[in-house]
């Protein structure tokens, strides 16, 4: 697509539950990023996807997290057992190439409500 | 480690020039990003710019940096309205991601 396409755009769900939030990031893009922003917040880093090479999940703030990337494209963050603090904007990005120099494209964001 | 600061709330009167400040950490950041989140919206890049450059201007926007210090500036000329929106400053990090600060919402009075 043209842009970076995230869904669900909104979630509400209950405290306890599993979520599933998706990233369809540029075509042709290899790196994919995940980012967080709580309310008032700055941007926190999540996981980087680059290619093939492993993911740095130095991010994840706890085992609940977690994401993958099928074929190099899609990507999926799964956030288990949801917890209220988890209610955030859950960003993602992608570049045409990880490391320096490289632009980074933004979705929309998912808006995360854990009640 | 790698840490981009910068001051939370500007407010600016209509016509007026905003500076936005930040400072950086990583010596090596190859690329400084200004991003830009309006109410509700994603982030969307604004501009960068090159770590052997000094200056970039594009139209209204004027980006400033200064190496040695590791002070990154963004003036917007003749501030409007539609200008009110939350600015971040982003350096490139050793893992390949960016790393934010945590944003200056800047507020234009009419």
């Amino acid at each position: 697509g043209a842009g970076v396409s995230q869904s669900p755009s909104n979630k509400v769900t209950e405290k306890g539950k599993d979520v599933e939030l998706r990233c369809d990031p540029i075509s042709g893009h290899t790196a994919l990023y995940w980012y967080r922003q709580s309310l008032g917040q700055g941007l926190e880093f999540l996981i980087y996807f680059q290619g093939n090479s492993a993911p740095d999940k130095s991010g994840l703030p706890s085992d609940r997290f977690s994401a993958e990337r099928t074929g190099g494209s899609v990507s999926t963050l799964t956030i288990q057992r949801t917890q209220q603090e988890d209610s955030a904007v859950y960003l993602c990005a992608s570049s045409s190439l990880g490391g320096y120099g490289n632009t980074i494209y933004f979705g929309e964001g998912s808006w995360l409500t854990v009640v | 480690g790698e840490d981009v600061e910068q001051s939370l709330f500007l407010s600016v009167r209509e016509g007026d020039s905003s500076v936005i400040n930040c400072t950086y950490t990583d010596s090596s950041s190859t690329y400084l990003y200004w991003y830009k989140q309006e109410p509700g919206a994603g982030l969307q890049l604004l501009t960068y710019i090159f770590s052997n450059m000094d200056m970039k201007q594009d139209q209204r926007l004027t980006v400033l940096l200064n190496k040695k210090d590791k002070h990154l500036s963004l003036r917007i000329a003749d501030t409007q309205t539609g200008d009110s929106a939350i600015y971040f400053c982003a350096e490139s990090g050793s893992q390949g991601n960016l790393i934010f600060g945590k944003g200056t919402k800047l507020s234009v009075k009419p």
